[in-house]
Order: structure tokens, then sequence, then C-alpha cells
């Protein structure tokens, strides 16, 4: 079974402070994995999409990288607005679904 | 910068009534999805719509519940009769061609929190 594991549950950082969340997931055939923000009461704001082991992806204090086994979010010197929960989610093989399969997240919390 | 939109952003509703949410996907999208998720759980697939019919469907989605794009632009989910454990945050998405983006991006709407009392 398609399954997205996420750790830790709850990270809380100083401002400046770097660190890195964890996805693992198992699935038959990956067709992508997708990172995402989520503030409280809103919706899952993309953030990024990898297609394959070695990919990386960029966004100002963001990096996400993919191994065939995990994915890492890598958060440098991180300030109190980049507080929120980030889901990472995965695609199977293609055919008839486009489904993601979300993990439960990590929630953020950056202190000044 | 196109995005998704829902309405109502809150529904309360009494047991057993029916409710509809709606969606506007982005524009020129293809591909359509309900996801839930209830308080302090992961979100959850629902069903995937294309082509004007369902592509895929999961457990949860079961004779209660019902999608329709009833005209260029909405996308609608019903669910007829409403249980204590349909309340949940639902949320609508979209993915398809784009410029500048692959088929399997999903963006997600603002969701409609739905109370069922």
């Amino acid at each position: 079974e398609d399954q997205v594991t996420q750790s830790p549950e709850a990270l809380r950082l100083q401002e400046g402070e770097s660190s890195s969340l964890n996805c693992s997931y198992t699935v038959s055939g990956l067709r992508g994995l997708f990172w995402y923000r989520q503030d409280p009461g809103k919706g899952p704001e993309f953030l990024f999409t990898l297609y394959s082991a070695g990919e990386e992806k960029e966004k100002e204090r963001l990096k996400a990288t993919l191994t065939k086994k995990e994915s890492f979010l890598h958060i440098t010197a991180p300030k109190p607005e980049d507080s929120a929960t980030y889901l990472c989610a995965v695609q199977g093989p293609g055919g008839a679904t486009n489904k993601l399969i979300f993990g439960t997240g990590t929630l953020l919390a950056v202190q000044p | 910068e196109p995005e998704v939109t829902q309405t109502p952003s809150h529904q309360v509703t009494q047991m057993g009534q029916e409710v509809i949410l709606r969606c506007v996907p982005i524009s020129n999208h293809l591909y359509f999805y309900w996801y839930r998720q209830i308080l302090g759980q992961k979100v959850e697939f629902l069903v995937s719509f294309y082509n004007n019919e369902i592509s895929e469907k999961s457990e949860i989605f079961d004779d209660q519940f019902s999608v329709e794009r009833p005209d260029g632009s909405n996308f609608t989910l019903k669910i007829r009769s409403t249980k204590l454990e349909d309340s949940a945050m639902y949320f609508c998405a979209s993915s398809g061609v784009l410029a500048g983006t692959r088929r399997e991006t999903q963006y997600f709407g603002p969701g409609t929190r739905l109370l069922v009392l």
C-alpha cells in the first residue's frame, strides 16, 4: 500500500536556525513528490514538485531534495513567516488517476 | 496569478440535509479533484474528474456523494444526506495544461469548512 510518513511531527526553531524536514515514502512507481505549505484554516499552497532521485529544487529559504526512498525539505535561516505546516504528497503510477497521497505534515514554528 | 476559488468558505448544516460545495478551477485545467481534511488529520483524496466523468474515487466517496461540472467553469461536490462524520474541510484542486507546469501539479483552493450538527 502506498504510504507517506513525515517527521518530525512538530519542530520549533529559533529565527536563523537551519533544519530539515523528512518525508519517507513507499509507492509502486513514483510519478512525482510534492511539497505544500499549509497555514491554519487554509488550503495547501504548492511549493515544489520532484520527479526523480537526485533532483533538487530551491525557492528562497527552502530547498527540496529527493532520493529513492525519501525527500528532505531544508530550511535555511528561517524567519517567523516560515511558520506553517509543511505537507508532503506522492503520486503513483500513471493511468486513470492523478490522486495525491499525503503525509500528516510537520508543524513548524519559528520563533523570533 | 491563476487560482482555484471555492464557495462558501463556511457551511453549517443539520444532519440529513443536502449540501453543495462549489469550486472554480484554474482556467484551462483539465483535471479536477476533491479532497477533505478532518480536523487534525491528513488530507484525504475523495474523487478525481476528467473529461466530464469520474476517473477515480476513494472508499469515502460513497453513494451520498456526487460531483458535477454543470458549465465550463464550475465544479461541484454534493453530499445528499449529511452525517456528523462529514464535518471537515473540503478542498477542490485542479491540474492540467498550463504554461510552465506539468500535468501532475495540483493547485488547491482555500477550502470550505463544513460543520454538520
